[in-house]
C-alpha cells in the first residue's frame, strides 16, 4: 500500500520528548518530508528528505528512518509546538501522498 | 520571502465547478512548479495537482477527470477548476510551490487555505 499511517494523537509535558511515526511501504525507496500546521495557519515544512532540517526551523525538531517508518522527533517540547504533524511522500507512481496527520497536545 | 494567498467564492453547487486562484507575493511564480493541496474535514491532505510556469500538468489520477489548472505569469497567479463538484469536494483549498531536489519534491511555502463548500 502507498498509505502513510500517523497516529492521531501524542500527548506531551513540556520538555519531554514527542515521537510521531509515519508508516508506509513507499518510505524505503522515497524521501519523507514533515509539516507542522498550527490552528489558522499556513502549513511550514519542519523536516525535509527524512531528517534535514530546515533554516529557521529549531535544533529540538530531529528526523529518522527505519525501513518502512519514518520519525519526528520533538525534543524539549514547548508549548508552541502544539500542532497537526503530517509526514508527505510519493507514491510508485509518482503521485505525492500525505500521512494521516498527528495532533500534538503538551499537556 | 515569498508568500500565497487563495481566494475565490466559498460556496459552490452540486454539479457546478468550483474556481480557486492563488497570488504569489514576494517572489517571481516563473520556473517553480506550484500545486493545489486540500483537506476535507475530518480527512488527510490530498494532493490534487501541479503545474509549471510553461502551463505543464500533472494531476492526481483519482481527481484527473475533473481537474484543469492554469497559469497566469503576468499577474504571478495560478488557478484551479474542479468540475462537476459534489459535497465530497468540500474541504479546505491550499495553495503551495513544489520545491524539488533531484530525488523528491515538497511543498515550501503554503497558502493559509480557504474553505469551499459545495451546498446547494
Amino acid at each position: 500500500s502507498d498509505e502513510l499511517t500517523q497516529p492521531p494523537s501524542v500527548s506531551v509535558s513540556p520538555g519531554q520528548t514527542a515521537r510521531i511515526t509515519c508508516s508506509g511501504d513507499a518510505l524505503p525507496k522515497q524521501d519523507a518530508y514533515w509539516y507542522q500546521r498550527k490552528p489558522g495557519q499556513a502549513p511550514v515544512l519542519v523536516m525535509y528528505k527524512d531528517s534535514e532540517r530546515p533554516s529557521g526551523i529549531p535544533e529540538r525538531f530531529s528526523g529518522s528512518t527505519s525501513g518502512t517508518t519514518v520519525t519526528l522527533t520533538i525534543s524539549g517540547v514547548q508549548a508552541e509546538d502544539e500542532a497537526d504533524y503530517f509526514c508527505q511522500s510519493a507514491d510508485s507512481s509518482g503521485t505525492y501522498v500525505f500521512g494521516t496527520g498527528t495532533k500534538v497536545t503538551v499537556l | 520571502q515569498v508568500q500565497m494567498q487563495e481566494s475565490g467564492p466559498g460556496l459552490v453547487k452540486p454539479s457546478e465547478t468550483l474556481s480557486l486562484t492563488c497570488t504569489v507575493s514576494g517572489g517571481s511564480i516563473n520556473n517553480y512548479y506550484w500545486s493545489w493541496i486540500r483537506q476535507p474535514a475530518g480527512k488527510g491532505l490530498e494532493w490534487i495537482g501541479r503545474i509549471f510556469t510553461t502551463g505543464n500538468t500533472n494531476y492526481n489520477p483519482s481527481l484527473k477527470s475533473r481537474v484543469t489548472m492554469s497559469v497566469d505569469t503576468s499577474k504571478n497567479q495560478f488557478s484551479l477548476k474542479l468540475r462537476s463538484v459534489t459535497a465530497a469536494d468540500t474541504a479546505v483549498y491550499y495553495c503551495a510551490r513544489v520545491f524539488c531536489s533531484s530525488t523528491s519534491c515538497c511543498f515550501d511555502p503554503w497558502g493559509q487555505g480557504t474553505l469551499v463548500t459545495v451546498s446547494s
